[in-house]
């Protein structure tokens, strides 16, 4: 069964640092595609960063240059190093997995996604 | 970057009606890569359609999705009332995703 869990949310003060988890469990962690995508407080969802199965990395135009998407094969988790936060970047986050069953391949579509870990960023 | 505008931003109806629900690209999206979400409060997402018209597993027959090019729909044909919730279309570019502002379907 796929399991995704998030950790590390809080609350933090502008201009500060944050680094959120995702421990992952039932699928090939290594060669899947994985995002994380936030809701901030009455919005909608927006796509912050992706990593491809190859480890290929990508960057919404609003967090390029502040936040770091990366993983660690050896312990099955996602991360995104959150620097230089801002009030707007106050959201419930998730990762999700790309729904492709083949390694190294996307879809571009997530059936799989956890349960959130909030972020508040507030002075 | 491509953008996806949703319409109507709220939809206001009663169990046991149709709800179309339409979102439009600002340039021509590959349907292979046109998504729906629902989203519930309290709640992750939940993939509904895939490939523009394809239902996701466990996902009742009530749900479709059509189109093509820039413009998609997603239909419930026969509203249950655990249906009532927030609907986000999502398309899949070569190095970025992006999301509709989200139709809020309420009873």
């Amino acid at each position: 069964e796929v399991q995704l869990l998030e950790s590390g949310g809080g609350l933090v003060q502008p201009g500060g640092s944050l680094r959120l988890s995702c421990a992952a469990s039932g699928f090939t962690f290594s060669s899947s595609a994985m995002i994380w995508v936030r809701r901030a407080p009455g919005k909608g969802l927006e796509w912050v960063s992706g990593i491809s199965g190859s480890g290929s990395t990508y960057y919404a135009d609003s967090v390029k240059g502040r936040f770091t998407i990366s993983r660690d094969t050896s312990k099955n988790t996602l991360y995104l190093q959150m620097n230089t936060l801002r009030v707007d970047d106050t959201a419930l986050y998730y990762c999700a997995k790309d729904a492709s069953l083949t390694p190294y391949e996307s879809s571009g579509y997530y059936y799989y996604w956890g349960q959130g870990t909030l972020v508040t960023v507030s002075s | 970057e491509i953008v996806l505008t949703q319409s109507p931003g709220t939809l206001s109806l009663s169990p046991g009606e149709r709800a179309t629900l339409s979102c439009r690209a600002s340039q021509s999206v590959s349907s292979r890569f046109l998504a729906w979400y629902q989203q519930r409060p309290g709640q992750a997402p939940r993939l509904l359609i895939y490939g523009a018209s394809g239902r996701a597993t466990g996902i009742p027959d009530r749900f479709s999705g059509s189109g093509s090019g820039t413009d998609f729909t997603l239909t419930i044909s026969r509203l249950e009332p655990e249906d009532f919730a927030v609907y986000f279309c999502q398309q899949y570019g070569r190095s970025s995703i992006t999301f509709g502002q989200g139709t809020r379907l309420e009873i």
